[in-house]
C-alpha cells in the first residue's frame, strides 16, 4: 500500500530564517504531488505541484519556492520566511494516471513564525 | 462566484441525527467530486468519491446533480466521532491542457453533541 511521509510535524522559525519542508512516498511511481498551506480557520491553498522530476508548477507569487529531486521526493523551500508564511503545510500525492485521481495528504507540518 | 462553496456551518445536531451538507461547484466541466474529512489540526482524509448515481458507504449517502452543479453528503445517525469538517472537493479543468486540479471548498463543520 502507498504511504505518504512528511516533516517535521511541528516547526517554530524566526522571522528571515530559511525553510527546508520535506515529504516522501513510498508504493507507488510517478506520481502527482503536491504542497498546499492552511491559514488558521481557512481553505486548502494550492502552493505548488508536481507531475515528475524536475517539474514544478506554482500557483500563486509567495517566497516559497519547491523542488522534486526524486520520483517520490518533494521538498518546499523558503530562503527567508515572512510572518505570514505560518500555517499548516500538507503534502499529497495522487495517481497521475485517470482524470481527477483523489488526493491523499501527509500529516502536515504545524509552521509558526515569530 | 467561488468555484466550490460550501455553508461553513457550524452544523451542531444530537447523536443519532441526520444531518445533509451541500456544496456547489461553478465549473460545468469538472468530472469528480469527492468529500474528504479533516479533524482538528489534522490532515484531511478522503471519505467518500460522489459517483453520478449516488452512492452509499454506511451512515453516509453522496448524491451528484450535474444539471445544478450541487453535491450532498448524508449522514445517517450521527456518532460523536462524526465531529469534523467536511471538505467537498470537485476536480476543475486547469490551464486547457486538459489536465485537472483538485478545488477543496472551505468546509463545513459538524458537531455531534452527546
Amino acid at each position: 500500500s502507498q504511504t505518504i511521509h512528511q516533516w517535521p510535524a511541528t516547526l517554530v522559525q524566526p522571522v528571515g530564517s530559511p525553510l527546508s519542508l520535506e515529504c516522501t512516498v513510498e508504493g507507488t511511481s510517478n506520481p502527482n504531488l503536491y504542497w498546499y498551506r492552511q491559514a488558521a480557520g481557512r481553505g486548502l491553498q494550492l502552493l505548488f505541484y508536481s507531475v515528475g522530476i524536475g517539474q514544478i508548477s506554482s500557483e500563486v507569487p509567495q517566497n516559497l519556492s519547491a523542488s522534486r529531486p526524486q520520483d517520490r521526493q518533494f521538498i518546499l523551500s523558503s530562503k527567508k520566511l515572512l510572518l505570514s508564511d505560518s500555517g499548516f503545510y500538507l503534502c499529497a500525492w495522487s495517481q497521475r494516471q485517470g482524470v481527477g485521481q483523489p488526493q491523499h495528504f501527509g500529516d502536515g507540518t504545524r509552521l509558526s513564525i515569530l | 462566484r467561488k468555484e466550490v462553496e460550501q455553508d461553513p456551518g457550524p452544523f451542531n445536531v444530537p447523536e443519532g441525527a441526520t444531518v445533509a451538507f451541500n456544496c456547489t461547484y461553478s465549473n460545468s466541466a469538472s468530472q469528480s467530486f469527492f468529500w474528504y474529512r479533516q479533524d482538528c489540526r489534522k490532515e484531511p482524509k478522503l471519505l467518500m468519491s460522489v459517483y453520478s448515481s449516488g452512492n452509499e458507504d454506511g451512515r453516509f449517502t453522496a448524491q451528484l446533480n450535474r444539471a445544478s452543479q450541487y453535491i450532498s453528503l448524508l449522514i445517517r445517525d450521527s456518532k460523536l466521532s462524526d465531529s469534523a469538517t467536511y471538505l467537498c472537493v470537485v476536480n476543475t479543468p486547469y490551464s486547457g491542457a486538459g489536465s485537472y486540479q483538485l478545488t477543496f471548498g472551505k468546509g463545513t463543520k459538524l458537531s455531534v453533541i452527546p
